[in-house]
């Protein structure tokens, strides 16, 4: 069964400060890597989807990297904002037939 | 707005009810996945169907049962309900089927329906 794991569980930064966070997922039988934004009272929101080893991706001032050899991804944002406040997630397709998600970084922004 | 839309939106009942949870996925989406969130649990996934056939199926009680519709409308069914089946239950849709070479499709997700089981 795919295990996906995310760490830290929660995070407290002040407004400004720049941060980051960790999705390990199994790097054997890889098929791609997807981050999500969860705010309170909403939906999950794609920022990411991810599946070569050295990816890059950037939207805005958060970005992702991907390493499938050893199974993790990190997620940065840069110069946080109290909007940036939302839970997370990282999901890694299982077998390619569904999302397991891993359980979050819910982050929160202090003005 | 992701265009997934799930009703209804809150539902409470009773113990031992039997309740229905709609999805209508975004237009042009064939696939439907359903996913559950408890109280400090993260998303389990429940059950997939791409184009009216089950594709995948997850940590689904054998009370829950799941179809998708010819017009692509998915359904959840939740059976002989327990206090714990309370919780967030979303729907989301994407445009593949799954499987190798088509995962990089993200999921939009539905705004969820918040089932309270007193």
């Amino acid at each position: 069964i795919l295990n996906v794991e995310q760490s830290p569980q929660s995070l407290h930064v002040q407004e400004g400060d720049s941060t980051n966070f960790t999705c390990s997922f199994p790097s054997s039988n890889f098929y791609a890597l997807h981050w999500y934004r969860w705010e309170t009272a909403k939906s999950p929101e794609a920022l990411f989807v991810m599946t070569l080893n050295g990816d890059e991706k950037k939207k805005g001032r958060i970005s992702a990297t991907l390493n499938t050899k050893e199974g993790y991804s990190y997620l940065y944002i840069k110069g946080s904002q109290p909007e940036d406040s939302a839970t997370y997630l990282c999901a890694s397709p299982n077998y390619g037939q569904n999302f397991v998600f891993g359980p979050g970084t819910r982050l929160s922004v202090l003005p | 707005d992701s265009g997934v839309t799930q009703t209804p939106k809150h539902l409470i009942t009773a113990t031992g009810q039997r309740v229905t949870l709609r999805c209508s996925p975004r237009s042009g989406d064939l696939s439907v996945y359903w996913y559950q969130q408890s109280l400090d649990q993260g998303l389990q996934f429940l059950i997939h169907y791409y184009n009216g056939e089950e594709r995948a199926k997850g940590n689904i009680l054998e009370r829950f049962s799941a179809q998708q519709f010819p017009d692509l409308h998915s359904e959840l069914n939740l059976s002989s309900l327990e206090l714990g089946d309370s919780a967030l239950y979303f729907c989301a849709s994407s445009v593949t089927q799954g499987g190798e070479g088509s995962t990089n499709e993200k999921l939009f997700f539905g705004s969820g329906t918040q089932l309270s089981v007193l």
